[in-house]
Parts: structure tokens; sequence; C-alpha cells
């Protein structure tokens, strides 16, 4: 069964660097979604993704993330100078339309750590 | 206050026992998701309705537009299914998904 992938499982990065969190979405999927869960939190949207360009995004998801497809299976999600407060769970996720009658379908996360 | 409120936060059970875990949410929405997040972190989606009634093996969720409220049960429960339980919502408008808190089953054996 076609599922989506993420890459790293964990990443563990230093204050003020730049982290890169990868995704395969499903092949034939049109919607991309990245979502995080701060640890004891619960999970928050952070950014849509259609047509190589944003469809929607939360307060969270502010100047220093950004988005980008950079190939045709490719998602990935930039966070340019991470914090401590960056640290959590991103889930990438995908949809094949948007609209009620679409699943979205959850990669299995990468963990952030920020030290 | 919550958009999505789920209740219990946690629950136990004996193997074998029928657990219901409910979700309540005061916004308009198109549909609603259940969700299951294994301690690994990794989140598999069970259903998405937006009315009436699904079921899948020992799983139903029943969702009731009108009194803003779903809930899910799990039917002869298994220590397998011990995990944490999610509903989210796509508000009426937009296609993000509002993300309850959790409830973490634990089922003994």
């Amino acid at each position: 069964e076609p599922e989506v992938t993420q890459t790293p499982s964990h990443q563990v990065t230093q204050m003020g660097q730049e982290v890169i969190l990868r995704c395969v979405p499903i092949s034939n999927h049109l919607y991309f979604y990245w979502y995080r869960q701060i640890l004891g939190q619960k999970v928050e949207f952070l950014v849509s993704f259609y047509n190589n360009e944003i469809s929607e995004k939360s307060e969270i998801f502010d100047d220093q993330f950004s988005v980008e497809r950079p190939d045709g299976s490719n998602f990935t999600l930039k966070i340019r100078s991470t914090k401590l407060e960056d640290s959590a769970m991103y889930f990438c996720a995908s949809s094949e339309r948007a609209g009620i009658y679409y699943e979205q379908y959850f990669g299995p996360g990468t963990r952030l750590t920020v030290t | 206050k919550n958009e999505v409120e789920q209740s219990p936060q946690n629950l136990t059970a004996q193997e074998g026992e029928f657990i219901t875990i409910n979700c309540s949410y005061s916004v308009g929405i198109s549909a609603l998701h259940w969700l299951q997040q294994h301690p690994g972190g990794g989140i598999v989606s069970l259903f998405m309705l937006s009315s009436g009634k699904k079921k899948h093996g020992r799983l139903i969720a029943t969702i009731n537009i009108q009194e803003k409220h779903s809930s899910l049960h799990i039917t002869a429960s298994h220590p397998r299914d011990s995990a944490v339980y999610i509903c989210a919502v796509f508000k009426a408008a937009g296609n993000k998904l509002t993300f309850g808190g959790g409830t973490r089953v634990l089922v003994k054996p």
C-alpha cells in the first residue's frame, strides 16, 4: 500500500542552524501538508501546499519556515534558524485532492531536537 | 477555549471491554477524522466521516452534526489497541485539520 515517507526519523541540531525535513508524498497526491506536535501537546497545522504554492498557513509558519517541492517527488520543510521551541515532531501528510472526501495520509514523522 | 475537545484524556480498560472515546467541537465542520498515534509517534488515519456511522473491524465511529459530537468505539478491546486516539476536524472553510488533545488508551491483558 502506498505510504508517505519522511527523512530523517530523528534530527538533532544546534540553535541557529538551518534544518531541512524531507517528505515523499504518495505519488498521485496533489495536496501536501506539514503539521507539528510539541512533546505532550496537540498536533498543530503549519502549512498546506498545492500547485507549487502555499495554499494556507498558520500563524506558527513565520518567515523562518519555508516549503518547497524541489522535484516531482520530494516535499521539504526548511527552518532557517532553529530555536529551542522548534523542538517537536514534524509530520508530513498528503491527500489526492482537497475537500472532505479525500483523506490525509500521514508520514511517520521526524523528531527534531534543537539544543 | 479549544475548538476540539476530547474526553476522557486517559482511559484504562481490561482486555475485552467496550471502549468509548468522545469528541466535541465548537466550530462548523465539513468532516471529522479519527486518527491513531502509536508510542513511536506515527499517525494513522482510522476514519473520516461527515455524517452517520462507519465501521471497520472492531472500530465504530459515529457523528452527530447537529450536536457537534462524535464518538469512537472499540469493541472487544485488545492490548494492541493501546495508543493515543485523536479527533481532528476539517472546518467548514479551508483544508487544514484542527486537532483535539487526544485520548490515551491503555488496554491491559
